[in-house]
């Protein structure tokens, strides 16, 4: 089993759709969590941290559940600009080994 | 205010071949990192420094090395080039040290180099 699994989609969505991602990772004892986009051929950027509680950042949602060990990326009103991968990335104890799935592509359509 | 640069941005390389590719931060980060990515993979740590002088093993180093002998500065060496190091590779580097028990800290990544080992 992959330590950080991701659907590789792709998910095609119209504009204003919402669409939920899901990262599973296999280490219960991980302790840090991040959602990355990363456009084609570009280099990979920071989107949202995950924490506990789940936090929000605008049209973007993040959860942990820590019970069933997955991440999820909920994404509202889907532009043309979200168009692009997310990769989930875990930070498993142990230090300096950040992993990150392979990632969710995503094409939102006008 | 660069960020993080590498050079070069592509590069096509003979089995045997060795090349070096070089990483630039102007963000005073104390970490640095050295990341391959693959098709349907994800990042994978090739080796990482925790400051001026010091350099270790990542997920998987064989078949290259690293220099740090400035703040600034990451070296990534491959000696013998061979066509499964063909990949992406990106640096990035972080104020704090990611992958520790609770590091929230962002990892700031380069535009990349494409290499190609034929």
């Amino acid at each position: 089993r992959k330590e950080v699994e991701q659907d590789p989609g792709p998910f095609n969505v119209p504009e204003g759709a919402t669409v939920a991602f899901n990262c599973t990772y296999s280490n219960s004892a991980s302790q840090s969590f991040f959602w990355y986009r990363q456009d084609c051929r570009k280099e990979p950027k920071l989107l949202m941290s995950v924490y506990s509680s789940g936090n929000e950042d605008g049209r973007f949602t993040a959860q942990l559940n820590r019970a069933s060990q997955y991440i999820s990326l909920l994404i509202r009103d889907s532009k043309l600009s979200d168009s692009a991968t997310y990769l989930c990335v875990v930070n498993p104890p142990g230090g300096f080994k950040t992993i990150f799935g392979a990632g969710t592509r995503l094409f939102v359509k006008a | 205010n660069a960020g993080v640069t590498q050079t070069p941005k592509f590069r096509v390389l003979k089995t045997g071949q060795s090349m070096t590719l070089l990483c630039a931060q102007d963000m005073n980060h104390e970490y640095m990192y050295w990341y391959r990515q693959d098709p349907g993979m994800g990042l994978r740590l090739i080796h990482y420094s925790v400051g001026e002088g010091t350099t270790a093993k990542g997920e998987v180093p064989d078949g290259y090395n690293v220099s740090r002998l400035k703040k600034q500065n990451f070296l990534l060496g491959l000696e013998s080039a061979a066509p499964s190091q063909t990949s992406v590779y990106f640096c990035a580097s972080s104020y704090e040290a990611v992958g520790l028990a609770g590091a929230t800290d962002t990892q700031y990544f380069g535009p990349g180099t494409r290499l190609t080992v034929l």
